[in-house]
């Protein structure tokens, strides 16, 4: 079982729509949870960081926080072409260890 | 957030040469910096931790003698590549750890080895 799982999709939406994006995690003691996104050809730059359950949101972003599920999504409103990117669910466990989802592809249609 | 300056951002070497990568935090120390290499349409793959004042911690599968990494302060680490091969071509990335557990990453080394 991988660390952190997520589907890599690619997941298609149509530009205005809400894209969802999951993503779970196996280190129960996991206390920082991130979601970076990736354009192709670049390194990932970080979007929003939560840490406690429950949602946060920041602009356009809403990252939602389940530890009893173990589970950690992105949400992203009123999709933008330039969104389409690869975007990657970051877990840092109990033991310090970071670990990344393989990412999830994300294309917004126009 | 905070800034992660990586250089080179794209080098072309000869099979056989060594490379090196440098890594700084500009607004911040990092005691931890981290080496990922990524291969075409494929995730992250760490590399090393990187620990300022002590010997990395490298990953299964990675080769420490090849891919030499330096933590002499807390805001630089380097990567050095040595006696490259086309086979080590591949985009490196490096991250430094900052103030809540955050990765900000560098721009990324695009290395072409031939």
């Amino acid at each position: 079982q991988k660390e952190v799982e997520q589907n890599s999709g690619p997941l298609s939406v149509p530009e205005g729509a809400i894209a969802s994006l999951n993503c779970t995690y196996s280190d129960r003691g996991s206390q920082s949870f991130f979601w970076y996104r990736q354009y192709s050809g670049k390194s990932p730059e970080l979007i929003m960081s939560i840490y406690s359950n429950g949602d946060k949101e920041d602009g356009r972003f809403t990252a939602q926080l389940n530890k009893a599920s173990q589970y950690v999504s992105l949400l992203i409103r009123d999709s933008q072409p330039s969104d389409s990117a690869t975007y990657l669910c970051a877990v840092n466990g109990a033991g310090n260890q970071f670990y990344f989802g393989t990412g999830t592809s994300l294309t917004v249609i126009p | 957030g905070a800034v992660v300056s990586q250089h080179p951002s794209r080098v072309i070497c000869k099979s056989g040469t060594s490379v090196k990568i440098e890594c700084r935090s500009l607004d911040f120390q990092a005691t931890t910096m981290f080496w990922y290499r990524q291969f075409p349409k494929q995730s992250l793959m760490l590399m090393a931790t990187s620990n300022e004042g002590s010997k990395a911690t490298y990953e299964q599968g990675v080769e420490k003698d090849k891919f030499l990494i330096n933590h002499a302060s807390l805001t630089l680490s380097t990567l050095t590549v040595t006696s490259a091969h086309p086979e080590d071509s591949s985009f490196y990335i490096c991250s430094a750890k900052a103030t809540g557990n955050i990765q900000y990453f560098g721009a990324g080394t695009r290395l072409s080895v031939l």
